[in-house]
């Protein structure tokens, strides 16, 4: 069974640009959730998506956004970058929705290493 | 809001012997989730361990066990007959029903030969 997919594994982009980065789901996992993974602020929740809707929210202005798909592949859009969103984001696969169920383990892919110049 | 401490930026154990990984967690649920993830040099995340608040019982995964204490909420990680494989940051995690996860600041463990 394949695990979570994340692509690019890179991505360097300048000031004011925008970047989406993607996110495959282990094959029948319904719950996309995103973090961002800096030094300075660890691991922090940016949102999750269960079955193409967004069931939850972290504490991230609006430039940070996503989308899921009917397949359950999921997108994160970052708009105008800034030198502070150089993190590696990683997203974690789920059978069961982290808000709507019960604990389901998170699957979680090696990350994609965003770094802005 | 909960939070999750590791008090521990950095620890090391020679091979083969154990060692405890601290994490305390700050809620005011009675039924919540906590995890303890590897994140070995290649940056994927592992669950290593996994323990339901409801219950007293504490879990073990072949050479991997905590000490659930919830009284005093706090959930350690023991790593038993250390291997050097076992070398990666450690994370601690919370998640109460119908949230998301919540992680400490991490331990980085080196396991040397």
């Amino acid at each position: 069974k394949a695990g979570v997919t994340q692509t690019p594994r890179y991505l360097i982009k300048t000031r004011g640009q925008q970047v989406t980065l993607s996110c495959s789901p282990i094959s029948g996992h319904r719950s996309v959730s995103w973090y961002q993974q800096t030094p300075g602020q660890g691991l922090q929740f940016l949102f999750e998506y269960f079955s193409e809707t967004q069931r939850n929210k972290g504490n991230f202005p609006g430039r940070f956004s996503g989308r899921q798909f009917s397949n359950s592949r999921s997108e994160m859009n970052v708009s105008t970058l800034e030198l502070g969103d150089s993190a590696l984001y990683l997203c974690a696969s789920s059978l069961v929705s982290m808000v709507g169920g019960a604990g389901g383990e998170a699957f979680f892919g090696q990350g994609t290493r965003l770094t802005v110049v | 809001a909960q939070t999750v401490t590791q008090s521990q930026p950095e620890m090391s154990v020679q091979e083969a012997e154990t060692v405890t990984l601290s994490c305390t967690y700050d809620t005011s649920e009675s039924n919540y989730y906590l995890f303890w993830y590897k994140q070995p040099p290649s940056r994927q995340m592992i669950l290593v361990i996994r323990q339901e608040a409801y219950k007293q019982q504490n879990a073990t995964e072949n050479r991997f066990s905590v000490n659930f204490q919830k009284a005093a909420k706090s959930f350690s990680l023991k790593i038993s007959d250390s291997q050097l494989g076992d070398t990666a940051m450690y994370f601690c995690a919370f998640m109460k029903f119908h949230n998301d996860m919540r992680f400490g600041a991490g331990t980085r463990l080196t396991v040397k030969p």
